[in-house]
């Protein structure tokens, strides 16, 4: 059972443009989001994340939003740069973090 | 301060075999929790331990199994190793402990990369 799914395994984006990676889930208990990226050969490093009471968080460049109506969650990268290029894991938390498949974000100069 | 610290980084096994792997949190941490990562699969985990013991625990076989000594560092074993044991494996560690409510960061090793031939 998958609680947490990203349904895009892949995304390629031209640099400076917007970079809009998805997240859905189905547990309506989980009580925060977080996005984690990793790069080959590394472990993923925490991003940014919402708490399930808010609808936006900001941090530089990377917003997250969420829309618990849909159980929908989104990371927003503006604008994207080359260095953005990894796997982006959305992870949810309810007495345990459960991760979604990732997707790996390929940004072009 | 060190990051989390995973060894070895890589191992090659034969079906059959045990193997162990090794995870140092970093300092003040004292849960400890171990994933696997395999392609298409995102991070399936495996379990948790806080204060030695453990508090959670993934839908692995009983071949899959860990320890945290009273350091807090942790140990994961799998025994009678499968072809599709070969995966990465990667630790992490947080500050606070169970019941894990809100913002659980979790700080990542590097991983051990598992190949089973």
């Amino acid at each position: 059972d998958q609680q947490v799914k990203q349904n895009s395994p892949s995304l390629s984006v031209q640099e400076g443009r917007i970079s809009i990676l998805n997240c859905d889930y189905t547990n309506s208990m989980f009580d925060y989001f977080l996005w984690y990226k990793k790069y080959p050969a590394e472990g993923p490093t925490f991003l940014i994340s919402i708490s399930s009471i808010k609808d936006k968080n900001e941090d530089g460049r990377f917003t997250v939003f969420l829309n618990k109506s849909a159980k929908h969650l989104s990371l927003h990268i503006v604008p994207s740069q080359p260095g953005d290029s990894a796997v982006y894991f959305c992870a949810a938390n309810y007495g345990k973090l459960t991760f979604g498949q990732g997707t790996i974000l390929t940004v072009h100069p | 301060k060190a990051g989390v610290t995973q060894t070895p980084r890589y191992l090659i096994k034969t079906r059959g075999q045990q193997v162990t792997l090794s995870c140092s949190p970093i300092s003040g941490h004292r849960s400890v929790s171990w994933y696997q990562q395999t392609p298409g699969q995102g991070l399936q985990f495996l379990f948790e331990y806080f204060s030695e013991t453990q508090r959670n625990k993934g839908n692995f076989p009983g071949r899959f199994s860990g320890r945290q000594f009273s350091n807090s560092r942790s140990e994961m074993n799998v025994s009678t190793l499968e072809l599709g044991d070969s995966a990465l494996y990667l630790c992490a560690s947080s500050l606070i402990g169970p019941p894990y409510q809100g913002k659980n960061i979790q700080y990542f090793g590097a991983g051990t990369r598992l190949s089973v031939l």
